[in-house]
């Protein structure tokens, strides 16, 4: 089946601090794996997508690559800000996928 | 775009009642999914549509939903008899897969809160 594990939260970070949020999944097919972020009280908001293996997904300081031999797509930032305090979501599908499979979402803190 | 909307934004109802929501998805947008999405939870599907037709719906969802498109535009998810297991944000998502249309990926809606008293 399809689904998405990633690290269980809350991560809490200073400010400049190295981020990482670690998603791997499990496929039949080959997915488009995305992140999206979440601010209080908002809808989901995408942050950054890698349609095939060893594409590298980027947006706002964030990264992600598509590791298709260990199925990961671990999120990155060298340095965190306090407006990045949000919930953060790893999800896959793809055009041959009917539908998107969330992970449980990790919440990040930062501090100033 | 004007991106995807929803109505209403919140929603308090008594245990018993009917609520019906709205999803406007982004105009050319040919797909339109449903969510419902717990406190520390990820999103979880409930149902899609491709145009007008509904193609899936999630075994979680029991007979009290429903979800309509009419006309392959704006859909609405009626929740009947509604329980206090309901209370959660219903968030509605459109794409397009057309591939050339931004890269198949799902824009979201700011939710709907309904709490159930």
């Amino acid at each position: 089946g399809n689904s998405v594990t990633q690290m269980e939260g809350p991560v809490t970070l200073s400010e400049e601090a190295f981020l990482t949020i670690n998603c791997t999944y499990t496929a039949t097919g080959y997915p488009s794996l995305f992140w999206y972020v979440q601010y209080p009280g908002e809808g989901l908001q995408l942050l950054l997508k890698a349609t095939k293996a060893d594409d590298k997904g980027s947006n706002k300081g964030f990264e992600a690559t598509y590791r298709k031999e260990t199925t990961s797509f671990h999120l990155e930032k060298g340095s965190v800000q306090v407006s990045d305090s949000a919930v953060y979501f790893c999800a896959l599908g793809g055009y041959n996928f009917n539908k998107f499979y969330f992970g449980s979402g990790t919440k990040l803190n930062v501090k100033p | 775009d004007t991106g995807v909307s929803q109505d209403p934004r919140h929603k308090i109802t008594k245990r018993g009642q009917n609520v019906t929501f709205r999803c406007d998805p982004i105009s050319e947008h040919n797909r339109l999914y449903w969510y419902r999405q717990t406190l520390g939870q990820g999103p979880e599907f409930l149902t899609y549509f491709q145009n007008e037709a509904q193609l899936e719906k999630s075994r979680l969802l029991s007979d009290r939903f429903s979800a309509e498109r009419p006309k392959g535009s704006f859909s609405t998810l009626e929740i009947q008899r509604t329980e206090q297991g309901d209370s959660a944000m219903y968030l509605c998502a459109s794409l397009s897969s057309n591939l050339a249309v931004r890269g198949y990926e799902q824009f979201f809606g700011p939710g709907t809160r309904l709490t159930v008293l």
